[in-house]
């Protein structure tokens, strides 16, 4: 069985500071991993996502995120926030396979202080 | 490319009709689809599986007579909720998978069932 952890439920930070927000998964194989956005009264904007090759990966709008196998770990970061980048962020696991289904961790919704 | 589209975006009926949202893959062919339910504030719920072809395999707890889905063509899966009640009342994502596990989201439809 897959599981994602998000903890904490809000992240604040200034415009221009570091944004950090953690995931940390559990799944019996090698997995597919993948961040997701949500603007409000929207559906899922895929940011990223890991299957193979490099652990380090770059998404759209400047967000890149690092897959550690040691610390089942696949933290989002952004070097510089910025105000459009305030919504809700999902962390996903899915293992490859046909009909493979994505487990979702619960969001974190991102602040961005002027 | 992968751009999923949700139609209606939004739907009121009243309690006891039946509402059709149709979930479309513009751009890519999909053999699996997938529908979600989002409460407010929550993460996204797994309801059922669409596979091109043949019946949807439905989560536990998911009424399949509640919730009908046809997946008649790679490029349209849609979602019937009979006998609409105000607890169906929700905001529904289809997604439809394409390379690698990734899921492409559509942008949602909010019911709202009076």
């Amino acid at each position: 069985a897959q599981s994602v952890t998000q903890l904490g439920s809000h992240v604040s930070v200034s415009e221009g500071a570091l944004v950090l927000l953690r995931c940390n998964y559990s799944s019996s194989v090698p997995p597919y991993l993948f961040w997701y956005v949500q603007y409000p009264n929207q559906g899922l904007q895929l940011l990223l996502k890991y299957t193979t090759g490099a652990t380090l990966v770059k998404g759209i709008n400047g967000f890149e995120a690092e897959f550690k196998k040691s610390e089942t770990s696949f933290h989002l970061t952004k070097p510089s926030a910025h105000m459009s980048d305030a919504a809700e962020y999902f962390c996903a696991v899915s293992e490859p396979g046909a009909n493979s289904k994505l487990t979702f961790g619960k969001g974190i919704t991102l602040s961005v202080r002027p | 490319g992968a751009v999923v589209s949700q139609h209606p975006s939004r739907v009121i009926c009243k309690s006891g009709t039946s509402v059709k949202i149709e979930c479309r893959s513009l751009d890519f062919q999909a053999t699996t689809m997938f529908w979600y339910r989002q409460f407010p504030k929550k993460s996204l719920m797994l309801m059922a599986t669409s596979n091109e072809g043949s019946k949807a395999t439905y989560e536990q707890g998911v009424e399949k007579d509640k919730f009908l889905i046809n997946h008649a063509s790679l490029t349209l899966s849609t979602l019937t909720v009979t006998s609409a009640h105000p607890e169906d009342s929700s905001f529904y994502i289809c997604s439809a998978r394409g390379l690698r596990e990734t899921q492409y989201f559509g942008p949602g439809t909010r019911l709202l069932v009076l």
